[in-house]
């Protein structure tokens, strides 16, 4: 079984706070991602990588940034959190493209943004 | 949006009926993903189409595609209360790297 790790768990800034989101995956996966899940609008690409040093833009990228350190490591940043950023953040990593290969998503990271 | 509208919804059913899900796209893509999410967790895989498959089948679900209607459908047969969840159907809108999420179908599984 894929093995992804996120942390913090829960996260409560400020508005205008610096938060990163990390993400770990421990199965040589080349590709990982970054998605935000609201009520109403399902899952939504903020960021993907497909290597170490490679980002890639999703569909929502407007506030974030993303580094993608090593094959193992994918994080999230987000330099001037705003409210409009609260969300459930999920990391998911997989073997080749998403298009024809299984995502394997972590337990996602509450964020709070006040 | 790349979705059309009957891809929001919840149902509710009594445990042992069947109860099928549907999902509509509007861009091409090469396959459609149908993932569950139990609460509190991530979503997981549970079935695949590929465009040049009509059907896929693994135990008590069964995923459909037609690529000339764009639509795609998830059926549960006799469904048990361990099947209550979130599950969303996903495309590549042609895109190798891309999955893009539906909003769901909140299902519940009541004895």
């Amino acid at each position: 079984e894929a093995a992804v790790t996120q942390s913090p768990r829960n996260k409560v800034t400020v508005t205008g706070g610096n938060v990163t989101l990390s993400c770990r995956q421990t199965n040589s996966h080349n590709y990982m991602y970054w998605y935000r899940q609201d009520t109403g609008h399902g899952l939504r690409l903020i960021h993907y990588s497909y290597g170490a040093g490679n980002l890639q833009i999703g569909d929502v990228p407007d506030g974030y940034k993303a580094t993608r350190t090593t094959q193992e490591d994918f994080f999230l940043l987000l330099e001037l959190a705003s409210p409009s950023q609260t969300s459930l953040y999920f990391c998911a990593s997989s073997d080749g493209g998403a298009s024809q290969n299984t995502l394997y998503f972590g337990a996602g990271t509450r964020l709070s943004v006040l | 949006s790349q979705w059309g509208e009957e891809n929001l919804q919840a149902l509710s059913i009594q445990e042992g009926e069947d109860v099928t899900m549907n999902c509509s796209y509007k861009t091409y893509t090469t396959v459609v993903h149908w993932y569950r999410q139990d609460s509190g967790r991530g979503p997981a895989l549970i079935i695949l189409i590929r465009s040049n498959e009509r059907e896929k089948r693994s135990g008590r679900l069964r995923a459909t595609l037609d690529t000339s209607s764009q639509s795609s459908s998830l059926s549960i047969t006799a469904a048990q209360c361990e099947d209550t969840a979130v599950y969303f159907c996903a495309t590549d809108a042609g895109v190798v790297g891309q999955l893009t999420f539906g909003r769901g179908t909140r299902l519940q599984v009541y004895a």
